[in-house]
């Protein structure tokens, strides 16, 4: 089974914190995506990710950062936390050629103060 | 830019009940459409769909696709509390590494 985990189901940080997010998955995936999701907009995708040190803005970039140093992992970073940051995080990953299949992660909820 | 568009919002039904979950879309490229079920945790997956008018079924759930006007629809027969989720739609298009772009989500509630 595909396993794909992040570091957090719950976190708590103040405006103008520098947060991370981190995901892991096992499955040897060359496609990793981070979305948030609040009620009443769905998943909106923030970036993503086709290979090791690669990342392409999806379509909320602005306030987030990217880091894929190794296959398995590809972290989220909030520079500055603002609090309309609070949201559902997300994260997924898909083997390239599986037509749009995409494996979650549990989701973290960040809470921004 | 890709559109999905889901309906209802939410729906409020009791077990036993059918319900129909709408997906329109407007995707350059497309290639899948995909259903996700969420309840508080990972959305799962549920059907991807590439061809128009082939059933996929699921034990009470099905979906089918329509690519000339553009929607899919889900359906749950014998609805039960355990159906009770978000179920998300989806389309991968466009020319990245399967992007997908998401509807708002279906809030499905079911009581006994």
């Amino acid at each position: 089974d595909v396993k794909v985990t992040q570091s957090s189901r719950y976190l708590v940080k103040r405006t103008g914190e520098k947060v991370f997010l981190e995901c892991v998955q096992d499955m040897d995936h060359e496609n990793m995506f981070w979305y948030r999701q609040d009620p009443g907009l769905g998943l909106r995708l923030i970036y993503f990710s086709y290979d090791v040190k690669m990342k392409e803005k999806g379509d909320i970039p602005e306030g987030y950062s990217v880091s894929r140093e190794k296959k398995e992992r590809f972290s989220l970073i909030l520079e500055s936390a603002s609090t309309n940051q609070t949201s559902m995080y997300l994260c997924a990953s898909r083997p390239t050629g599986a037509r749009g299949t995409q494996y979650f992660g549990p989701g973290t909820r960040l809470l921004v103060l | 830019e890709d559109k999905v568009v889901q309906s209802p919002l939410s729906l409020v039904v009791h077990e036993g009940d059918t319900v129909t979950l709408n997906c329109s879309y407007e995707v350059t490229n497309f290639r899948s459409l995909l259903w996700y079920k969420q309840e508080k945790k990972a959305p799962t997956f549920l059907f991807m769909l590439t061809s128009s008018g082939i059933e996929k079924k699921s034990g009470r759930l099905s979906s089918i696709l329509d690519k000339k006007e553009l929607f899919s629809i889900l359906n749950i027969t014998a609805t039960q509390t355990g159906d009770s989720a978000i179920y998300l739609c989806a389309v991968a298009g466009g020319t990245s590494y399967g992007k997908l772009t998401f509807g708002q989500g279906t809030i499905l509630t079911v009581h006994p």
